[in-house]
């Protein structure tokens, strides 16, 4: 059975920083492109960013949103995603979702979701 | 970036209806649009790729059509545990983007 579970959300403050873990189970991580994505009752769902396989190089891609601030890395050795949240703002407040890549055709999309780990950033 | 504007956002319809939602992409897309369902204090669940191919373990009263900008979601027959949310979202072209999303409550 597939699982990803995320941990290491929670309060912080403005301009400050936040790690967030997703560990992988059921299936071979190294061989999936993984993503996060986040929801927020006003924006709904927004793709933060990719992290790709290791076939692909380990490369990322990142909603502008965020580049420059969060960084994705993987460590396939521990089945786990990491999530790098720095320079954190108020509209970084949201649920963070880790999903499974499922690639076909050319493109790549979400077949699973973690459960989510709530970020919420404010004084 | 590619805009996707799903209608409506929110539809009341009872038990045994057909249902159809709409997702219109910004620019064309081919067939790489996704569909998603949100139950309340759940992850959205993947239902359909491609624009048409359903996902192992959904059941076949949901399907998917379109290509290009247009693209709808079918319930061909409403069941008490389809009231949920769905999205649209294109894996097409960076950054991947969703849908506003369609309530569907019971009427």
């Amino acid at each position: 059975e597939v699982q990803l579970v995320e941990s290491g959300g929670g309060l912080v403050q403005p301009g400050g920083s936040l790690r967030l873990s997703c560990a992988g189970s059921g299936f071979t991580f190294s061989d999936r492109y993984m993503d996060w994505v986040r929801q927020t009752p006003g924006k709904g769902l927004e793709w933060v960013g990719r992290s790709r396989n290791k076939a692909n190089s380990y490369t990322t891609e990142y909603a502008a949103s965020v580049k420059g601030r969060f960084t994705l890395s993987r460590d396939d050795s521990k089945n786990s995603l990491y999530l790098q949240m720095d320079s954190l703002k108020t509209e970084d407040t949201a649920v963070y979702y880790c999903t499974r890549g499922y690639c076909t055709n050319g493109v790549c999309f979400f077949d699973y979701w973690g459960q989510g780990t709530l970020v919420t950033v404010s004084s | 970036d590619i805009q996707l504007t799903q209608s409506p956002s929110f539809l009341s319809a009872s038990v045994g209806d057909r249902v159809t939602i709409s997702c219109r992409a910004s620019q064309g897309i081919s067939s790489h649009l996704v569909w998603y369902q949100q139950k309340p204090g759940q992850a959205p669940k993947l239902l359909i790729y491609a624009a048409s191919t359903l996902q192992s373990g959904v059941p076949s009263r949901f399907s998917g059509s379109g290509s290009g900008t247009e693209f709808t979601l079918t319930i061909s027959s409403l069941q008490p545990e389809d009231f949920a949310t769905y999205y649209c979202q294109q894996p097409h072209t960076y950054p991947l983007t969703f849908g506003g999303g369609t309530k569907v409550e019971i009427k």
